[in-house]
């Protein structure tokens, strides 16, 4: 099995340009997570689909924030624009019917400058 | 709500020392628990779990107990080695929802 697995691994934008983060779910999972990390913070909850579905968007942080999942094989966060404080690690993790453990990928490191 | 509290690191160690990370959780219903853990510049890693009181997950020598009745999931481990240097997050899992984290706990062993 591949994993999960997020694309860019590393992105470096300018402030105010869009950013798109994609990941694609170990096959057969219907749940699927993005999660931010920063030293500040550490590891907080962005948005939680199930079965394509977003169930749980309290997380995200902002309108300038969104995601979607327009099948179970992929799914996208967006920021636009992009500000500096939002340079964190995010990672994508995806869980299968019935489990509570979830499985995450390698994350993508953004860094806005 | 449900949150999990773990030791701050970091914490240092010696080869061969004994390791103990604490973690207590604060949960309605009965929660799944979880280990993971994240080398530097990857994800998180699944390193153990434990679904109901009294169980013992273990994997790769490390070892953490369900105990209801303190609501505690220590993580411990014999004798570490400097490959076991990384951040140990402690984890709370209930059905229908994302995993809810404590903030991590940074470890370094030296030779």
């Amino acid at each position: 099995d591949a994993g999960v697995i997020q694309s860019p691994r590393h992105e470096v934008t300018e402030m105010g340009q869009e950013v798109t983060l994609r990941c694609k779910p170990i096959s057969g999972h219907n749940s699927l997570f993005w999660y931010r990390q920063t030293m500040m913070r550490g590891l907080e909850l962005l948005i939680y689909f199930n079965n394509n579905v977003p169930i749980d968007d309290s997380g995200m942080p902002e309108d300038r924030f969104s995601a979607k999942m327009p099948n179970a094989s992929f799914s996208t966060l967006k920021i636009q624009p992009s500000e500096p404080r939002d340079s964190a690690v995010y990672f994508c993790a995806s869980s299968p019917t019935g489990a509570r453990e979830a499985f995450f990928g390698q994350g993508t490191r953004l860094t806005v400058v | 709500g449900d949150s999990v509290t773990q030791m701050e690191g970091p914490v240092t160690l010696s080869e061969e020392a004994f390791l103990t990370i604490n973690c207590t959780y604060t949960a309605t219903g009965y929660p799944s628990l979880f280990w993971y853990v994240q080398y530097p510049g990857e994800g998180l890693q699944l390193l153990l779990k434990a679904t109901k009181a009294d169980d013992k997950g273990s994997n790769k020598g490390f070892e953490a107990t369900y105990r209801k009745e303190t609501t505690s999931f220590h993580l411990e481990k014999g004798s570490v080695q400097v490959s076991d240097s990384a951040v140990y997050f402690c984890a709370l899992g209930q059905a229908g929802t994302a995993l809810i984290f404590g903030k991590g706990t940074t470890l370094s062993v030296s030779s």
